[in-house]
């Protein structure tokens, strides 16, 4: 099972928007989650069910969905938000996980 | 508060068994499906597989010839088993809830590293 693709790295000013892509196969995206990962820790994740934000979790990140591609937007990006973010798709076809290949976020 | 926490040798020979622990606290492993997933250094996550309270199993298809997981209700604990391991193996393993198809809480995860 192939990864899903995203951008190596995507940067942005303080204050602006970014978005992140996560691209899946013909068949679609499935379920889809997405992490971000500080370099030495765990992921924690910020978007499930495509749009759906945790408890806890900053309105200024958001998720969308259109075709066989799945979008992580960061809006009024800030320093902390510095960092990987990784997509997940759960398929019920397959019943597995695949992750995104990970995009590098700067905060310039 | 759902805390993971791995455990294990660090350390692993070539074309041993790798056997990692993920101990659960502040909830049951009954009613869930448990992760383990994966991240060689500095590169990106890979899903290993699941295990259902129940015992029943789901394993990545790329490494499903090595991989067995076990569930332990009464030690509120789940295990890994991948054998066969080569430097390719070498990884932060990490364990995680599974919910719903979310993977949401995570462990702090391990670095198993795999040597001759």
């Amino acid at each position: 099972q192939s990864a899903l693709t995203q951008p190596a790295a995507v940067s942005g000013s303080p204050g602006q928007s970014i978005t992140i892509s996560c691209t899946g196969t013909t068949s679609g995206v499935g379920i889809v989650s997405w992490y971000q990962q500080d370099p030495g820790r765990a992921p924690k994740l910020m978007i499930y069910e495509g749009t759906k934000r945790p408890s806890g979790v900053s309105d200024r990140f958001s998720g969308s969905k259109s075709g066989n591609t799945a979008s992580l937007t960061i809006s009024g990006l800030q320093a902390e938000d510095e960092a990987y973010y990784y997509c997940c798709s759960y398929s019920y076809s397959t019943s597995f996980y695949v992750f995104g290949t990970g995009t590098k976020v700067t905060v310039l | 508060q759902v805390q993971l926490q791995e455990s294990g040798p660090g350390l692993v020979k070539t074309s041993e068994t790798l056997s990692l622990t993920c101990t659960l606290s502040g909830d049951s492993v009954i009613g869930y499906f448990w992760s383990w997933i994966r991240q060689p250094p500095g590169e990106g996550l890979e899903w290993i597989g699941h295990i259902y309270y129940s015992g029943s199993t789901n394993y990545n298809p790329s490494l499903k010839s090595r991989v067995t997981m076990s569930v332990d209700t009464s030690k509120n604990q789940f295990s890994l088993r991948l054998n066969s391991v080569t430097a390719a193996d070498t990884a932060v393993y990490f364990c995680a809830r599974d919910y719903e198809k979310i993977i949401d809480y995570w462990g702090q995860g391990i670095l198993v590293s795999v040597s001759s």
